[in-house]
């Protein structure tokens, strides 16, 4: 199993352009997350979504969307990039559980420049 | 809301010293408490975690976290420090609806 992938490892684009970062699972799990992680904050929670075609707001999700067309497939959107949005983004995975402790599981993050 | 405090940003300890990183939890139910390890220009990788299942909770790489109600405390451990130990490590609290609390981090050098 690959576990999670993240496409691309690292982009820099300029204000106001737009790009998707790429994630796929391969463990059937119906839980994925998107973090964003900034130097001294932690990871902090912009969407999630529990099954295909479900998904909810985190806490920061204000300039980005995101769709679950797919269990393995969670795509997030930057459709007007701004220089707060330089970060690195991280996506994971879960199993659906009735219980709160299931392990996330981590990609290898998308290094993202905003100039 | 449930919350996570890690105390110290940076921590340095020599090879073969003990590493002792805190955290510190609110919640107001009992919580699902997880150590994630962080190496340089990876994702997070699950260390441990508490479940109610024993207090005393033994992870990978010779870490362990005790969870101690009285203080609201999950504190990491290790009794020697390996180089390969160096990292930035995060404490994290379940809300109970599958999403995770994150701390803001402790990076944890190692020195020879």
């Amino acid at each position: 199993n690959a576990g999670v992938t993240q496409t691309p490892k690292f982009r820099i684009l300029k204000i106001g352009q737009s790009m998707t970062l790429q994630c796929t699972q391969d463990m059937n799990h119906n839980y994925m997350y998107w973090y964003r992680q900034d130097p001294g904050m932690g990871l902090k929670l912009i969407y999630y979504s529990v099954g295909a075609g479900i998904t909810d707001k985190g806490e920061v999700p204000n300039g980005y969307n995101v769709s679950r067309s797919t269990t393995e497939d969670f795509p997030l959107r930057l459709e007007l990039a701004a220089p707060s949005q330089t970060s690195v983004y991280f996506c994971a995975s879960s199993w659906e559980t009735s219980s709160s402790y299931n392990e996330q599981f981590f990609g290898p993050g998308t290094r993202l420049t905003v100039l | 809301a449930q919350s996570v405090t890690q105390l110290g940003s940076h921590v340095s300890v020599s090879e073969g010293a003990l590493v002792l990183l805190r955290c510190n939890y609110s919640s107001s139910v009992p919580p699902y408490l997880f150590w994630y390890v962080q190496y340089p220009n990876q994702g997070l990788q699950l260390l441990l975690k508490y479940t109610s299942a024993a207090t005393l909770v033994k992870g990978i790489n010779g870490f362990e976290a005790e969870f101690k109600k009285s203080e609201t405390s999950f504190h990491l451990t290790k009794p020697s420090a390996h180089m390969s130990d160096a990292a930035e490590y995060f404490c994290a609290v379940s809300d109970n609806t599958d999403k995770l609390i994150f701390g803001t981090g402790t990076r944890l050098q190692v020195f020879p």
